[in-house]
């Protein structure tokens, strides 16, 4: 247990569908993080809040929308996907000054 | 930007040593961390280090140089259950906030 916390641990959903991956994490961090890795690949960053507010949008495409209302929770809405996005998709956490990145267990999607 | 270089596959004995290296360049260096990650699950904290040098904890080292753009994770007396991705990730200001930039990952295999 890291502290944060992924749900749904896994989800498929169909290519119409409209589903939101929830992270939470009590840590006190005030930085959180959505990265998707997919099979042989790097974990791929794809946002970045910090204190709440988005910092960092890797040229994501618009069929994921994230959404952090305070500085503990961290949503990832997602809406008519491909099945290339299926992947383990990964919330992490971190607090200032240097501390190291936490991770929650993930949530696997299979878009089909 | 971020570009971090580490070996994709590597196999080692049980009980024996083996070093993992990663090679990075980046402009704003700000730490280096190693990640664990098994099959299936989030990677988990292994190290940090930020000045040069050797850090050690328990079975596992790791190293860095800032000058050479060099770090190394160092495992003794392997088990079978390091059989794992190990994850080189690289801190860096970037745009007024932190971001951690992971590599690849190295998968270990450790064999009898």
């Amino acid at each position: 247990e890291t502290g944060v916390t992924q749900t749904p641990r896994h989800l498929v959903m169909g290519m119409t569908n409209k589903k939101s991956l929830k992270c939470e994490q009590h840590l006190g961090h005030n930085a959180m993080y959505w990265y998707k890795q997919s099979a042989k690949k790097p974990l791929e960053l794809m946002f970045v809040y910090s204190l709440e507010e988005r910092v960092e949008n890797n040229s994501v495409p618009s069929r994921f929308s994230p959404e952090c209302p305070n500085s503990s929770h961290l949503f990832l809405h997602l809406h008519t996907l491909q099945p290339e996005d299926s992947a383990l998709y990964l919330c992490a956490s971190s607090g200032q000054g240097g501390t190291e990145a936490f991770f929650g267990q993930g949530t696997r999607l299979t878009v089909v | 930007g971020q570009n971090i270089d580490q070996p994709t596959e590597m196999t080692a004995t049980e009980g024996a040593i083996v070093q993992i290296n990663c090679t990075y360049q980046t402009s704003g260096f700000n730490g280096l961390f190693w990640y664990q990650q098994h099959a299936g699950e989030a990677p988990t904290f292994l190290s940090y280090n930020v000045l040069d040098g050797l850090e050690e904890k328990g079975r596992f080292s790791s190293f860095l140089s800032r000058s050479k753009g060099y770090s190394y994770l160092l495992l003794k007396e392997l088990q079978m259950k390091d059989s794992a991705s190990y994850l080189c990730a690289v801190r860096a200001f970037s745009g007024g906030y932190q971001k951690v930039t992971f590599g690849t990952g190295t998968k270990l295999q450790v064999i009898p």
